[in-house]
């Protein structure tokens, strides 16, 4: 089974603070998402990679930057957490370029409050 | 951008029963997937149909395709208290962005 795991369930952080989002897959996916959902909103794509050290912007990339390293390890950034940055933030990985709009694994998420 | 949108937005039924989550979309498709959440999770795949299929079966699951409708169907027979979630559908637009997009989801709740 494709398992996707994300560093931490439940972050609080505070405004200001540089925040790292770690995620990993072991199943030699090409493809890695970043999504955060919030109620009434639904899952919006903040940053997406093909490859190791390709990154695409999603829908909502400000205030994100993405680092891509390694082809299991997709790391999400937020240089300066702001209070409307608290969401749940959704990891995923797909298996290759290619067939990126074929199923997405997804990682059990990570629930972030900025104070 | 929104691509997919589920109806209704809450749906409570008993258990036994069966439960009927629609998704509408707006453009033409690739393919479509519905995905299961259940509370402060990760999503769950369920099913993919493509745009060629019109209906597929996996366990209790039933989806329909009507792409002349831009809509999709997911039945859920013989309810289970643990069928409790949210349910997405995903689809991926013509041409390939390379994005699936989520709509906002049902939320399924199955009553003892």
């Amino acid at each position: 089974d494709v398992k996707v795991t994300q560093s931490s369930r439940y972050l609080v952080k505070r405004t200001g603070e540089k925040v790292f989002l770690e995620c990993v897959q072991d199943m030699d996916h090409e493809n890695m998402f970043w999504y955060r959902q919030d109620p009434g909103l639904g899952l919006r794509l903040i940053y997406f990679s093909y490859d190791v050290k390709m990154k695409e912007k999603g829908d909502i990339p400000e205030g994100y930057s993405v680092s891509r390293e390694k082809k299991e390890r997709f790391s999400l950034i937020l240089e300066s957490a702001s209070t409307n940055q608290t969401s749940m933030y959704l990891c995923a990985s797909s298996p290759a370029r290619g067939s990126l709009g074929d199923t997405q694994y997804f990682g059990p998420g990570t629930r972030l409050t900025v104070l | 951008s929104q691509q997919g949108e589920e109806d209704p937005q809450a749906l409570s039924i008993q258990e036994g029963e069966n439960a009927t989550m629609n998704c509408s979309y707006k453009t033409s498709i690739n393919n479509l997937q519905w995905y299961r959440q259940n509370s402060g999770r990760g999503l769950v795949h369920l099913i993919l149909i493509r745009s060629n299929e019109r209906e597929k079966h996996s366990g209790r699951l039933r989806v329909t395709l009507d792409t002349s409708k831009k809509s999709s169907s997911l039945l859920i027979t013989a309810s289970r208290a643990a069928d409790t979630a949210s349910y997405f559908c995903a689809t991926v637009p013509i041409p390939r962005d390379d994005k699936i997009i989520f709509g906002k989801g049902t939320r399924l709740h199955i009553l003892p």
